[in-house]
């Protein structure tokens, strides 16, 4: 089974932090994704990868930027933590082909305080 | 704007009836469709999905339907269990290029399966 590894469950940080959220997938997929989940909002995409050091914008990337130095590993950064950035944070990772389903983390549940 | 939209924050059904739930779509590019479904503290996990030459797919319990030209599908559950309790996503995405894997989900779906 595919494994989809977020370092974190739960954080706490404060306004104006740097934050890494850390994630690691087992099946040597070549795509990578982060999605935060808001009610009523759904998932939406913040950036994806489909290579390592490759990134693309998602729908929502402003106050975030990613790292992808290995292939399995895929960070996403808030360089300064505000309060509009707590939230769910959803790590996914599929095989580079189309139409191709997402395997996702368990999540990290982010408060900015 | 949302190009997926699920319009039924919840739904409330009796154990052993069908659930049914609904999704919107405004892409047109959009041609591969997918359910997740999510409990509590756990990420969402893959149900069915269904591709755009298709207007119907099952599996078990589970069914989805495509309206093309409506930009409409839908999940149908039957019968409907106490465990299938959860948020369901509607997704979809485009073909070509990195476009072709990434999902758009909709705003979800809260389903409670009553016994």
């Amino acid at each position: 089974d595919v494994k989809v590894t977020q370092s974190s469950r739960y954080l706490v940080k404060r306004t104006g932090e740097k934050v890494f959220l850390e994630c690691v997938q087992d099946m040597d997929h070549e795509n990578m994704f982060w999605y935060r989940q808001d009610p009523g909002l759904g998932l939406r995409l913040i950036y994806f990868s489909y290579d390592v050091k490759m990134k693309e914008k998602g729908d929502i990337p402003e106050g975030y930027s990613v790292s992808r130095e290995k292939k399995e590993r895929f960070s996403l950064i808030l360089e300064s933590a505000s309060t509009n950035q707590t939230s769910m944070y959803l790590c996914a990772s599929n095989l580079g082909q189309a139409n191709q389903k997402l395997f996702f983390g368990s999540g990290t549940q982010l408060s900015v305080l | 704007d949302q190009q997926v939209k699920q319009n039924s924050p919840s739904l409330s059904v009796q154990e052993g009836r069908i659930s049914i739930l609904n999704c919107d779509y405004t892409n047109s590019m959009f041609d591969y469709f997918l359910w997740y479904k999510k409990y509590p503290a756990e990420g969402p996990t893959f149900l069915i999905s269904i591709s755009s030459i298709k207007d119907k797919n099952e599996d078990g319990r589970f069914t989805v339907f495509l309206n093309k030209s409506a930009k409409h599908l839908s999940l149908h559950i039957v019968p409907s269990q106490p465990g299938d309790s959860a948020v369901y996503f509607c997704a979809a995405s485009a073909f070509g290029g990195a476009a072709g894997n990434k999902l758009t989900f909709g705003g979800g779906t809260r389903v409670l399966v009553k016994p």
